[in-house]
């Protein structure tokens, strides 16, 4: 199926610090999302992408679709103690109705 | 609160027995989507229905099984169950068929199995 990988598994960092992560797939998907999940909760969406090529910023996020459609990356500039949770990228293709989750990265922010 | 209700929050139950999870989706969403979250895993998509009607299907096991009900609710039936099957099952929703962008995430259930 179409597989999501998702990196890094975690990252420890200090407040302040800037992130970065990604997600890679060996499919084309027309919608990239990126979800944060906190603890004891449900994942909520913080960005989409629906262009290849699209970049987009909310607030101190900042993702992008990739040009092959095969990968996205999430940056979240000067990160704070609640930045702290799972971050999932997910992929949605036209020719199914169903949206695949990566495997998530696991953020610590210390601070 | 994204509007999306699951019960119960925990539940605890033996190998072999049967659980059913019940999820109301967001005031006017039509499709609901089951997913499985085991410890330190991802979301694993199961199953989505749109209307009444079953749309995708994921991994889902032969011992589980879904349904929409005409008022939209859905409940997703665990049986046989397996120390394997204990987990975080999400509900999720959106108003279209085809998830074109977000979908609303409950609480989830949390499913342990001894």
């Amino acid at each position: 199926g179409q597989q999501l990988n998702q990196s890094p598994q975690s990252m420890f960092i200090q407040e302040g610090e800037d992130v970065s992560m990604n997600c890679t797939s060996s499919s084309i998907f027309n919608t990239w999302l990126w979800y944060k999940q906190d603890p004891g909760e449900g994942p909520v969406l913080l960005i989409a992408l629906y262009k290849a090529g699209e970049l987009t910023s909310n607030g101190r996020l900042t993702a992008q679709f990739g040009i092959t459609r095969k990968d996205s990356f999430l940056n979240i500039s000067a990160s704070i103690p609640s930045d702290v949770g799972i971050y999932f990228c997910a992929g949605q293709m036209y020719v199914n109705n169903d949206m695949r989750f990566g495997a998530g990265t696991r953020l610590t922010v210390k601070p | 609160d994204s509007g999306v209700t699951q019960t119960p929050k925990h539940l605890i139950t033996a190998t072999g027995q049967r659980v059913t999870l019940r999820c109301s989706p967001r005031s006017g969403d039509l499709s609901v989507y089951w997913y499985q979250q085991s410890l330190d895993q991802g979301l694993q998509f199961l199953i989505q229905y749109y209307n009444g009607e079953e749309r995708a299907k994921g991994n889902i096991l032969e011992r589980f099984s879904a349904q929409q009900f005409p008022d939209l609710h859905s409940e997703l039936n665990l049986s046989s169950l397996e120390l394997g099957d204990s987990a975080l099952y999400f509900c999720a929703s959106s108003l279209q068929d085809r998830p074109t962008g977000e979908l609303f995430f409950g609480e989830g259930s949390r499913l342990t199995v001894l």
